[in-house]
């Protein structure tokens, strides 16, 4: 099993609609969690972090969190073609010491 | 306040070379983390430095090594360079590290002939 997982699509979703990435890691005790977001070319830029249960919204991005189920999501509201990118999800796992893991990553195609 | 800075931003090798990359973190941050990123394997984690000392290490062989100065700046060096090794090389600065986010610089694109 991977550390971290994610379906690396392409997901394909019409403008205005919502995306909905997700993402699952395999260490339980893991304490931080991230979201980037890479285009063609460019390096990976941070969207959002999370560290408890629950929802954390940040304008259109909302995180979702569910530590007992391991899972972790990515919301985007009102998808604009501008979203169109490769999402990774990053967990920062406590195995071996604090490193930060990054899934393959998600292809998100925003159709206008 | 200035990003992450990494410089070359471009690279072009043969086999057998060895390669210097440099790393300027965000003011105050004290972290920095290295990464290679190919289309096969994606993002892989090299190492994690912090207040000079390497905290921790990917699984990546000994021909990839690096070190922090004292102002953070982080340099990582690869000895001879194989087809392999062609890649995009991020650094990331972080406050801490550990659990804290982290943000990366525009990268390093190499490309070993």
């Amino acid at each position: 099993q991977k550390e971290v997982e994610q379906n690396s699509g392409p997901l394909s979703v019409p403008e205005g609609a919502i995306a909905s990435l997700n993402c699952t890691y395999s260490d339980r005790g893991s304490q931080s969690f991230f979201w980037y977001r890479q285009y063609s070319g460019k390096s990976p830029e941070l969207i959002m972090f999370i560290y408890s249960n629950g929802d954390k919204e940040d304008g259109r991005f909302t995180a979702q969190l569910n530590k007992a189920s391991q899972y972790v999501s990515l919301l985007i509201r009102d998808s604009q073609p501008s979203d169109s990118a490769t999402y990774l999800c990053a967990v920062n796992l406590l195995t071996g010491g604090f490193k930060t893991i990054f899934g393959a990553g998600t292809r998100l195609f925003v159709k206008a | 306040k200035a990003g992450v800075t990494q410089t070359p931003r471009y690279l072009i090798k043969t086999r057998g070379q060895q390669v210097t990359l440099s790393c300027s973190p965000i003011s105050g941050h004290r972290s920095v983390s290295w990464y290679q990123q190919t289309p096969g394997q994606g993002l892989q984690f090299l190492f994690e430095y912090f207040s000079e000392t390497q905290r921790n290490k990917g699984n990546f062989p000994g021909r990839f090594s690096g070190r922090q100065f004292s102002n953070s700046r982080s340099e990582m060096n690869v000895s001879t360079l194989e087809l392999g090794d062609s890649a995009l090389y991020l650094c990331a600065s972080s406050l801490t590290g550990g659990s804290n986010e982290q943000y990366f610089g525009p990268g390093t694109r190499l490309t070993v002939t």
